[in-house]
């Protein structure tokens, strides 16, 4: 039972241009969201959060956007680097305080030079 | 500073065979969770561990598996009679305290190939 979903499995994007990642949840209850990031033979990274008081978040080239009534969170990335190109993971859990992540199944996004 | 390490990184196992699976948490961090990839799907929750005492294993069959974090020594997921449906990347995350503001760190997984 997958309660968070990531439609698209890839995207390809040229450098420079924006990516932007979409993720969709089931469960009401979740209100807490992070973004992870993932490459090759590594384990997944940290890179934003956004709790649900919130409707945008920035860090950077990174913006996490929430929309609670729809159930969807995007990630842009702007402007998109080479480096950028990895999986992507979208996760949440019920509560910042909650330990149990629900990851969706990834995007892998390749950035072209 | 090290990260957190697992290993083995790769391990084959025919059925019927256990696997042991080891994850070492980063200096300072007594929080130990352990998830689950299967192929074309995202990591799911097993267990959650600190020193000697396990605080939450809603997310592991209720068979053949096993966790422990020892006082001394790593995290140890333990799968009896393995079966080609364990075949999954298994990653290993730690964090200071049991709060998630602090993040999860996670290792670079293992991945598991039932024969």
């Amino acid at each position: 039972d997958q309660q968070v979903k990531q439609n698209s499995p890839s995207l390809s994007v040229q450098e420079g241009r924006i990516s932007i990642l979409n993720c969709d949840y089931t469960n009401s209850m979740f209100d807490y969201f992070l973004w992870y990031k993932k490459y090759p033979a590594e384990g997944p990274t940290f890179l934003i959060s956004i709790s649900s008081i919130k409707d945008k978040n920035e860090d950077g080239r990174f913006t996490v956007f929430l929309n609670k009534s729809a159930k969807h969170l995007s990630l842009h990335i702007v402007p998109s680097q080479p480096g950028d190109s990895a999986v992507y993971f979208c996760a949440a859990s019920e509560g910042s305080n909650d330990y149990k992540l629900s990851f969706g199944a990834g995007t892998t996004v390749t950035v072209r030079a | 500073n090290a990260g957190v390490m697992q290993n083995p990184r790769h391990l084959v196992r025919r059925r019927g065979q256990e696997a042991r699976l080891r994850c070492s948490p980063m200096k300072g961090h007594s929080h130990v969770y352990w998830y689950r990839q299967l192929p074309e799907e995202g990591l799911k929750f097993m267990v959650y561990l600190q020193k000697e005492n396990i605080i939450d294993e809603s997310g592991m069959p209720k068979e053949r598996f096993s966790a422990e974090f020892p006082k001394e020594g790593p995290s140890i997921l333990r799968i009896q009679q393995v079966v080609r449906g364990d075949s999954a990347a298994y990653f290993c995350a730690s964090s200071p305290n049991g709060m998630l503001y602090n993040e999860q760190f996670f290792g670079p997984g293992t991945r598991l190939t039932v024969l």
